[in-house]
């Protein structure tokens, strides 16, 4: 089946240090969405990406899509503790079907 | 905005009981999912709802069942719980198949 994979599965980081997670599939993707859950907390949508290449920023996060609409990464400048929590990308294989395949997520945590 | 409210939050249920999951959304939104969260892991689809009356199988359908009888509402039905089942769940929302997907506060089950 149609898998997404998402790695590292954890990252510890120094508070003010980048941190960067990827997504990989095997087949193109329609689009992607990222999203970020708290511990013990739901998912909330950050982003959603569609075109090949597009690049979005959002303050200190910048998303990346691949030109072969393959791959994407999430990018963060100088972590701050208020960023701990599994990011997750989920990946659209077809639009008439409306079923996102989720990532297994990056745990990140930060030290202060 | 109430957004998507599920309940409860918290069950523990004896092996071979059933029990619904109650997931509703006040956003008028056609499409509706339930997934399912182990530790550790991303989100698996169960089932999902393209408007009311239509619902169809996820990845993993297996020992749940759901009916869709208006837009609000998208209950999840387990019949004879197993071990297996205990996990988070959580339901979302969206307005159309390619947006941002609106989540519940989830309902955290362990099966006994």
């Amino acid at each position: 089946g149609q898998q997404v994979m998402q790695i590292p599965q954890y990252q510890h980081v120094q508070e003010g240090e980048d941190f960067t997670t990827y997504c990989n599939s095997s087949t193109t993707l329609s689009n992607i969405q990222w999203y970020k859950q708290r511990p013990g907390g739901h998912p909330v949508f950050l982003i959603q990406l569609v075109k090949s290449g597009e690049v979005k920023k959002q303050k200190r996060l910048t998303f990346q899509f691949g030109e072969a609409k393959k791959n994407s990464s999430l990018h963060i400048t100088a972590t701050q503790t208020t960023d701990v929590g599994t990011y997750f990308c989920a990946g659209l294989y077809n639009t008439n079907a409306g079923k996102s395949t989720f990532g297994d997520g990056t745990t990140l945590t930060v030290k202060p | 905005n109430a957004g998507v409210t599920q309940t409860p939050k918290f069950r523990i249920l004896k092996i071979g009981q059933s029990m619904t999951l109650q997931c509703t959304q006040d956003m008028n939104h056609n499409y509706m999912y339930w997934y399912r969260q182990d530790p550790g892991m991303g989100l698996k689809l169960i089932y999902y709802s393209v408007g009311a009356g239509i619902t169809d199988k996820g990845e993993v359908p297996n020992g749940y069942n759901v009916s869709r009888s208006t837009t609000e509402d998208f209950p999840l039905r387990l019949e004879l719980a197993a071990p297996s089942q205990t996990s988070v769940y959580f339901c979302a929302s969206t307005p159309r198949v390619v947006s941002e997907a609106f989540f519940g506060q989830g309902t955290r089950l362990t099966v006994v």
